[in-house]
């Protein structure tokens, strides 16, 4: 399993940024996936997560409505669009698969960097 | 939301020694608890899933218990590899959520 996560960098507040997940090594189609946020030296938090076929998409409070989660199984990547983006959304994101059960994350991306500064 | 209270924040131990680390949970969340290891600098890896399965290639010192809302993670015998910060994390019901994470320090 290879997860390679791409898009971040700096941000003024309010701006917006893409990030994507290139993903191989596994039947990308069949697993959940999720995007995952650890800010500067703090814990993990679980920002989005979307099923199989999309089924089923999650977002947690802070993010719901100023992010969106997708996934093109044909180009094997997932994707976490950031809108109205704010100092609070500064994080590491990481991409993860969900392969053994949903809410389960057994792989990771090595992470990207997201800033939001004026 | 589901709050989970991992201790000691911080275990001082040598290696070959024993690590036991404990994760609460605010109400009861079955067996549907992770684990999972971050060392600086790196992405958090799973360790133990639904509280005592062992991930693929996961070494067998590495071994969780629990049901309900009290959950162990042990080190049989610390190897200098696993000196890091140990997460707990539950799915068992949105959002998931992670405990403050444990650090296990060289003592």
């Amino acid at each position: 399993v290879y997860l390679v996560e791409s898009g971040g960098g700096l941000v003024k507040p309010g701006g917006s940024l893409r990030l994507s997940c290139a993903a191989s090594g596994f039947t990308f189609s069949t697993y959940s996936m999720n995007w995952v946020r650890q800010a500067p030296g703090k814990g993990l938090e679980w920002v989005s997560s979307i099923s199989s076929r999309s089924e089923y998409i999650y977002y947690i409070d802070s993010v719901r409505g100023r992010f969106t989660i997708s996934r093109d199984d044909a180009r094997h990547s997932l994707y976490l669009q950031m809108n109205s983006l704010r100092a609070g959304d500064t994080a590491v994101y990481y991409c993860a698969t969900s392969g053994y059960s949903h809410g389960i994350a057994d792989n990771w991306g090595q992470g990207i960097p997201v800033t939001v500064s004026s | 939301e589901i709050v989970l209270t991992q201790f000691p924040a911080t275990l001082s131990l040598s290696p070959g020694e024993r690590a036991t680390l404990s994760c609460r949970a605010s109400q009861s969340i079955s067996s549907y608890l992770a684990w999972y290891q971050q060392k600086p600098g790196q992405a958090p890896r799973l360790l133990i899933y639904e509280a005592s399965n062992r991930a693929t290639g996961i070494p067998a010192r590495f071994s969780g218990s629990g049901s309900g809302t009290d959950f162990t993670l042990t080190i049989s015998s610390l190897e200098p590899e696993d000196f890091a910060v140990y997460y707990c994390q539950q799915r068992s019901k949105w959002p998931w959520t992670f405990g403050q994470g444990t650090k296990v320090e060289i003592k």
